[in-house]
């Protein structure tokens, strides 16, 4: 089962380049997140999602906009890189709203803006 | 203050010690709450979901304390395979978001 996969692993980019990273889930889950985390800042929510259509932001959705076309499938854009975004982004998602339900977790994408 | 407060460690221990974790959060309206485990690098995995009246699987037990708002983490018989970072994640109910702690470093020691 492949669960949660992120692409690409591994991504440098310049100051006001662009970009896409995508998050696929094969489980049928509602609802999809994408978190980043910075050393000593625990995992940040950035959008979410809670089905497909639909997007709402997160505790830092600034500089980044998302998409949800296809239930499995959360986009995460940055139109114009900076520095600031360097870090490790995670896709979770999540069966539904019921109680004590925990996210899977993809393996993460480690963005590096020059 | 932060929602989920963790101590960040690292807490230092030698193989076969008892290990425990403790997590507070500020919202007295949390439900749901969890314990993941993060290695270096890698994505966070769900360790363990923290029930009402507690939980064991295996050398591991969580416990919540409603009144006092934290969660615990209790480790038996440390393995070298234990070193990690731990999260605690809150949940709030009625709420799409769950809330992380910044992570307790956990080095087992041969």
């Amino acid at each position: 089962n492949a669960g949660v996969t992120q692409t690409p692993k591994f991504r440098v980019l310049k100051t006001g380049q662009s970009m896409t990273l995508l998050c696929a889930q094969d489980m049928n889950h509602e609802y999809m997140y994408w978190y980043r985390q910075d050393p000593g800042m625990g995992l940040r929510l950035i959008h979410y999602s809670v089905g497909e259509g639909t997007t709402a932001k997160g505790e830092v959705p600034d500089g980044y906009n998302v998409s949800r076309l296809k239930k499995q499938n959360f986009l995460l854009g940055l139109e114009s890189a900076a520095p600031s975004q360097t870090s490790v982004y995670f896709c979770a998602s999540q069966p539904s709203q019921n109680y004590n339900q925990p996210q899977h977790f993809g393996d993460g994408t480690r963005l590096s803006i020059l | 203050r932060k929602e989920v407060e963790q101590d960040p460690g690292p807490f230092n221990v030698p193989e076969g010690a008892t290990v425990a974790f403790n997590c507070t959060y500020s919202n007295s309206a949390s439900q749901s709450f969890f314990w993941y485990r993060q290695d270096c690098r890698k994505e966070p995995k769900l360790l363990m979901s923290v029930y009402s009246s507690g939980n064991e699987d295996g050398r591991f037990t969580a416990q919540l304390n409603r009144a006092s708002q934290y969660i615990s983490l209790l480790i038996r018989d440390s393995k070298l395979s234990d070193s990690a970072t731990y999260l605690c994640v809150v949940k709030t109910s009625g709420t799409y978001k769950y809330i992380f702690g910044t992570g307790t470093r956990l080095k087992v020691l041969a």
